[in-house]
């Protein structure tokens, strides 16, 4: 079955250092991958996908086929990170599947 | 232009009762797509639509849930009787095509909260 496992609920780092947000799927085809954000009082929306290569506010994810990963980072973390982070896999060029979430927390 | 906008914004209702959520696409979108976000489940798909057809209703948990769309735009979810368990957030998105290479913009979403 399609899964989107983000192992970490909550995660706080401080202002200025690296953060990473963990995100492992399993998928029997070639999945497409995406980050979405939601902030605070805000709608979902699309941070980043695989296919685009982008670097999005900062933040780059690399699909690493062999471990299964699409770890979100960024090197210097900002205040106006903080906010609820989803993985997402695409099944079938349609619905989307989730993880959990992880909400990052960037500390003054 | 104008996002995705979803009608009511919360809705406060009985167990028991019947209620309609409702979802305006974005225009000229012709895939339209049904999440719930609740406590412990995250984001759980629920109905895909391209044009007025439901290719993947895959999602939805039980026959209490329904949902049409009309005119290739608005979209109801029906939940008849509900039950505490369906308290949770509905969100609607949609997208260009459907296709994956085309971004699902989100709605702010309907709280449903069942006492």
């Amino acid at each position: 079955a399609q899964r989107v496992t983000q192992p970490e609920k909550l995660l706080s780092v401080f202002k200025g250092a690296p953060v990473e947000l963990k995100c492992n799927y399993s998928y029997s085809g070639s999945p497409e991958l995406f980050w979405y954000v939601q902030y605070s009082r805000q709608r979902l929306q699309l941070l980043l996908r695989h296919i685009s290569r982008e670097s999005i506010k900062g933040f780059t994810a690399d699909l690493n086929k062999g471990e299964t990963s699409f770890h979100l980072k960024k090197p210097f973390a900002q205040e106006e990170d903080s906010a609820m982070y989803y993985c997402a896999l695409s099944k079938g060029a349609q619905k989307l599947v989730f993880g959990q979430g992880t909400r990052l927390t960037i500390n003054p | 232009g104008a996002g995705v906008s979803q009608s009511p914004s919360n809705k406060v209702t009985e167990k028991g009762k019947d209620v309609e959520l409702r979802c305006d696409p974005i225009s000229g979108h012709t895939a339209l797509y049904w999440y719930r976000q609740s406590l412990g489940q995250g984001l759980e798909f629920l109905i895909y639509f391209q044009g007025n057809s439901a290719p993947d209703k895959s999602g939805l948990p039980s026959d209490r849930f329904s949902a049409e769309r009309t005119g290739g735009s608005v979209s109801t979810l029906t939940i008849q009787r509900t039950q505490q368990e369906d308290s949770a957030v509905y969100l609607c998105a949609s997208s260009q095509t459907g296709g994956f290479y085309n971004e699902q913009f989100f709605g702010p979403g309907t709280r449903l909260t069942v006492l």
